[in-house]
Parts: C-alpha cells; sequence; structure tokens
C-alpha cells in the first residue's frame, strides 16, 4: 500500500518568507511525528500529533514553527519568516498508534521536504 | 530523558569484513532501542528494534544487535558486509508508553570498500 507521502520534495525560498510543508500519512495510522535533520542539530523531533489529543509540541524550537492535523489525517508544518538556519529536511512519520501497553508501534518515515533558506 | 551517543560519524570496513557500528544509551526508564538506516536521497528505514523482549534482536538484512544493559550499549552488526549496506545509520531511543517519540543519535557513516 502507499506509505508515507511529503510535498513538497525541495522548496527554496528566500529569509524572511512563510513556508508550509504537507505531510499525508498512511491510511488509518492515528499517530503521526514531524521531525528535522539538518548539518549542525542532527535529527531532532518536533512535534507529535495521536488522535484527538493535544499535541506534544516540545520539540518545537521556536513560535515561528507551528503544525496542524486536519481531520487527523494530513498535516501541515508551518515555519514563519524562515531564517537561514532552518535549512534542513523535515521528516514526516506515521504510526497505527502510540501508547499501546503490549506492542510498540513502528514509525513508518516519509522521505522528507528539503528546505532551503537563502 | 532519553539520549544515544553513536561512537564514529565514519566507519569503514571491506567487503565481506564484520560491521560494528556503536550505540550507547542514557534514559531515565526501561528504553524502547532501535536502529535506522537512510540510504542516499531516501527516508529512513526500520532496520531492528528491541522492546524489553530478547535481548539479541535480529533485524533486516543480516543485521543484528544485543541489549546490554549493564553497558548501556545497543551496538548493531552483521557478519559479512555487502556493499549494498552503504548508508548512514542511526541509533534512536524511546521512552515506549505514551509517546514514542524518537530521540536520534548523531548517525554513522558506513563506507564498503570493495
Amino acid at each position: 500500500g502507499a506509505g508515507v507521502s511529503q510535498s513538497p520534495s525541495n522548496k527554496v525560498t528566500e529569509k524572511g518568507k512563510d513556508v508550509e510543508l504537507r505531510c499525508d500519512p498512511i491510511s488509518g495510522h492515528t499517530a503521526l511525528y514531524w521531525y528535522r535533520q539538518s548539518l549542525g542539530q542532527g535529527l531532532e523531533f518536533l512535534i507529535y500529533f495521536q488522535g484527538n489529543s493535544a499535541p506534544d509540541k516540545s520539540g518545537l524550537p521556536s513560535d515561528r514553527f507551528s503544525a496542524e492535523r486536519t481531520g487527523g489525517s494530513v498535516s501541515t508544518l508551518t515555519i514563519q519568516r524562515t531564517q537561514q538556519e532552518d535549512s534542513a529536511v523535515y521528516l514526516c512519520a506515521s504510526s497505527p498508534r502510540a501508547g499501546g501497553l503490549l506492542k510498540y508501534n513502528e514509525q513508518f518515515f516519509g522521505p522528507g521536504t528539503r528546505l532551503t533558506v537563502l | 530523558a532519553q539520549s544515544v551517543t553513536q561512537l564514529g560519524s565514519h566507519v569503514s570496513v571491506s567487503e565481506g569484513a564484520l560491521v560494528l557500528l556503536r550505540c550507547n544509551y542514557s534514559s531515565s526508564v526501561p528504553p524502547y532501542l532501535f536502529w535506522y538506516v537512510q540510504y542516499p536521497n531516501q527516508g529512513l528505514q526500520l532496520l531492528l528494534k528491541y522492546t524489553s523482549a530478547a535481548t539479541l534482536v535480529k533485524g533486516i538484512n543480516g543485521f543484528e544487535a544485543e541489549f546490554k544493559k549493564s553497558e548501556t550499549s545497543f551496538h548493531l552488526t552483521k557478519p559479512s558486509a555487502h556493499m549494498s549496506d552503504a548508508a548512514e545509520y542511526f541509533c534512536a531511543v524511546s521512552a515506549g508508553f505514551g509517546n514514542e517519540k524518537l530521540t536520534f543519535g548523531t548517525g554513522t557513516r558506513l563506507t564498503i570498500i570493495p
């Protein structure tokens, strides 16, 4: 079946502009994660959605970053007033359910969106 | 809080030789541990995971890892390297229950010498 998809695959923007990155999780997956992969910081957790619960935003690096998940499916990560240090690959992952008592639910990763801020 | 340390950002081995990639973890709760592989221009793929069952975990492509609590280690091994194993490998940890967000190590780039 279809995996996690992300769009665009590449995005080049100018410093100060806003960008939106999209993630389509695997159908039926209730948990969705955003991570960032950059040269300076490696792979970092950004935000996590689980069903209708309040998202865990503890990894967002600043208030310029926000994310939403509509209808428990598609998610959009928005970066306002982009800075050069925001340049990175943004990865999305989904899993069937987080917090299962008897079984860890594997996260399936999308191919990422490469963001370049000039 | 959880963290992982990967020793060696670059490892080179000859084709057919043993592959050993090192990972040490720190966790305030019993950890869940993972190895992911990333091929060039591709997303992350799960190689194997430890979730408190058997301490020796077998994964895809002939890789395995052993959880050693006394050493806080979860090293990845493969008896005989293949050219197709060239990739970047990430060790990761999560707290498991309730929120399975992953904390990654800095990665190890594996090069296979023909």
